[in-house]
């Protein structure tokens, strides 16, 4: 089964308004998450490194402030795309180091969040 | 950035072996190389890692060269649900370590 898990899975919303998308760890705590977005027949690239307790780390040429990241628990991060627009459609897709029962040398991946700006 | 090159896409007959290559050419002594894989519309799926010595799991293998310079990954008998695009990454051990992704292999496994 799925050790981390985003909702929404998918997501319409409409130009200029906000969307967040929420990343859980299940079953472990995650002092880390990473966040990355991946357009249609590209590769997957990290926007930013997500913190618990403390600020996200943004990859250079990431808008910190369209792209807001909260790492507010040990197993929940969420990223709000701020005013979105319809270049800001793509796949997210976060991740997080597995420990505990898992593998701590392994790093695991959420379904993804299609993000839809109409 | 990606450490990694692997050719952009490769084709095997369902049965039949498939030996996906990487280059990692300045990978430092303490980083793994990791092996995921992304099915269309999907997180990516781990498969398997390794430091120096050659692994095998239920899913594949990795064969690590001696110099660890590059590496392959074996699927040992391919089926149509392993058609996915497939990513060599290297990295330190990934707690509070970001993976950066290269464009990795397309492989189609063809009936």
């Amino acid at each position: 089964g799925a050790v981390v898990s985003q909702h929404p899975s998918r997501v319409i919303c409409k130009s200029g308004t906000s969307v967040k998308i929420e990343c859980r760890s299940l079953d472990f705590q995650a002092t880390t998450m990473f966040w990355y977005r991946q357009f249609p027949k590209q590769s997957l690239m990290l926007m930013a490194t997500s913190n618990e307790g403390s600020k996200a780390t943004y990859e250079q040429g990431v808008e910190k402030d369209k792209f807001l990241i909260n790492h507010a628990s040990l197993t929940l991060s969420t990223l709000t795309v701020t005013s979105a627009h319809p270049e800001d459609s793509s796949f997210y897709i976060c991740s997080a180091p597995g420990q505990g029962r898992l593998s701590g040398n392994t790093i695991y991946f959420g379904e993804g969040s299609w993000l839809t700006v109409v | 950035d990606a450490k990694t090159t692997q050719p952009t896409s490769m084709d095997c007959a369902e049965g039949r072996a498939a030996n996906l290559p990487c280059n990692h050419s300045t990978i430092s002594g303490n980083e793994y190389v990791y092996w995921y894989r992304q099915i269309h519309s999907q997180g990516p799926q781990y498969i398997i890692h390794g430091l120096k010595n050659n692994e095998t799991n239920e899913m594949a293998s990795l064969i690590i060269t001696e110099d660890r310079k590059s590496s392959t990954l074996i699927l040992p008998h391919a089926t149509l649900r392993d058609t996915a695009v497939y990513y060599c990454i290297v990295n330190f051990n990934p707690t509070g370590n970001q993976f950066y992704f290269g464009t990795g292999t397309s492989l189609t496994v063809i009936p």
